[in-house]
């Protein structure tokens, strides 16, 4: 009963490090996204991903890279962390693109977040 | 961008019904309406969704206006673990169809 697995959990990076979020789903979905969620604010799309192989912009794709090599895999980079990006990341997927399943009772599910600290 | 309005804060009483509002006068008619949940450090958690008919599941119940410019949540029987964000959502017009997250409503339930 795994769902969406994220890890690490917690991080620590100093500015300029690279670093990958790992986000691992085993509900066979097709669909995935990368969100960033900061103080007080509602959550930010990074980049989602359609199907393997696939990968596709957000709100907010700047600074960050993802890769679909696998459909149960959803990697987030940040080549050069920033402060800025200090954050707590999460991860969902779900089986279609929100609405445009049969009924629209395609909803994500989400891992428990990535707290990312940039110093 | 079809918007969401919901009110910042909220608080309701253990055992009472808590009813979240959302106003989304610029939804278009084949757009869904959807709530999820926060609770603190945790993913967001889906409730439950609806076109244009009211919809009741185990978690809620979520009543549609006629114009479906506005919907409100309805947890019957509010308990302390309902203390979360509460996030009324629509497709985003425009054909970009990339759900957005606004600020949501911080709901409190206190004993």
């Amino acid at each position: 009963n795994a769902g969406v697995t994220q890890t690490p959990k917690f991080r620590v990076l100093k500015t300029g490090q690279s670093m990958t979020l790992l986000c691992a789903q085993d509900m066979n979905h097709e669909y995935m996204y990368w969100y960033r969620q900061d103080p007080g604010m509602g959550l930010r799309l990074i980049h989602y991903s359609v199907g393997e192989g696939t990968t596709a912009k957000g709100e907010v794709p700047d600074g960050y890279n993802v890769s679909r090599l696998k459909k149960q895999n959803f990697l987030l980079g940040l080549e050069s962390a920033a402060p800025s990006q200090t954050s707590v990341y999460f991860c969902a997927s779900s089986y279609s693109w929100w609405s445009q399943g049969r009924d629209g009772n395609q909803p994500q599910h989400f891992g428990d977040g990535t707290r990312l600290s940039i110093l | 961008d079809a918007k969401t309005t919901q009110p910042p804060s909220m608080d309701c009483a253990e055992g009472r019904a808590a009813n979240l509002p959302c106003n989304h006068s610029t939804i278009s008619g084949n757009e869904y309406v959807y709530w999820y949940r926060q609770i603190h450090s945790q993913g967001p958690q889906y409730i439950i969704h609806g076109l244009k008919n009211n919809e009741t599941n185990e978690m809620a119940s979520l009543i549609i206006t006629e114009d479906r410019k506005s919907s409100t949540l309805i947890l019957p029987h509010a308990t302390l673990r309902d203390t979360a964000v509460y996030y009324c959502i629509v497709r985003v017009l425009g054909g970009s169809y990339i759900p957005t997250f606004g600020r949501g409503t911080s709901l409190i339930v206190h004993p």
